[in-house]
């Protein structure tokens, strides 16, 4: 799994509450993503970071927010979450070249919000 | 923006048949075109990529196709087996800001042995 681990791998939380989930990378990669995925729509990009302290929003970025203060850590939090966060959330990484480079992906955090 | 469309949602194939997985895209900027494979409680996994200069890439049973001009491209799965069935999922990119990708809503592939 290119060396990425998300954490927790499920959580179930109640509307309101917050909520961060955690991607722990060990390939020393410039970039870090967080997707997530429902039925229907494949993964769409919430945010990336293009570097320490730099990040940036992605498609569905409303409600989220992200920090990374070190390489090797994103953290995706929900400050209030809702029914409509429930999903799969992906973390991936990617490295630099001339041509940049594929995504790889951790095996997911499985939300769910009552 | 950028809008990744994939055909057919789901797909049935006696085993050894050959599975065809096709994508369109909007954006005549993306220059990188990947497919994943995801089988179930796991996150997808590269299988192949293709990039804008190159028209067909192979790697044993597995190819994809691009056609710029029309915007599309394909992934051919050749001699399918059992664990061929998965998800897959076709996304593009214009590799700026590193590799911001746009999926598509992804195909269920069955292979019937």
């Amino acid at each position: 799994d290119a060396g990425i681990t998300q954490s927790p791998r499920h959580k179930v939380t109640e509307t309101g509450t917050p909520v961060t989930l955690r991607c722990h990378q060990t390939e020393n990669h410039r970039y870090m993503y967080w997707y997530r995925q429902d039925p229907g729509h494949g993964l769409r990009l919430i945010h990336y970071s293009y570097g320490v302290k730099d990040t940036d929003k992605g498609e569905v970025s409303d409600g989220y927010s992200v920090s990374r203060s070190k390489t090797e850590d994103f953290l995706l939090t929900l400050e209030s979450a809702t029914s409509s966060q429930t999903s799969v959330y992906f973390c991936a990484i990617s490295g630099t070249g001339p041509t940049g480079s594929p995504l790889h992906f951790g095996n997911g955090t499985r939300l769910t919000v009552t | 923006g950028e809008n990744v469309e994939q055909h057919p949602s789901t797909l049935s194939v006696q085993e050894g048949d050959s599975a065809v997985i096709k994508c369109t895209y909007s954006d005549s900027a993306s220059n990188y075109f990947p497919w994943y494979k995801q089988e179930l409680g796991k996150g997808p996994q590269l299988i192949i990529d293709i990039r804008s200069n190159v028209g067909e890439k192979k790697d044993q049973r597995i190819a994809v196709t691009l056609n710029k001009t029309a915007k599309h491209f394909s992934l051919h799965i050749t001699e399918t087996q059992p664990e061929d069935s998965a998800v897959y999922f076709c996304a593009a990119s214009d590799m700026e800001y590193g590799n911001k990708l746009v999926f598509g809503a992804g195909t269920i592939l069955r292979v019937k042995s």
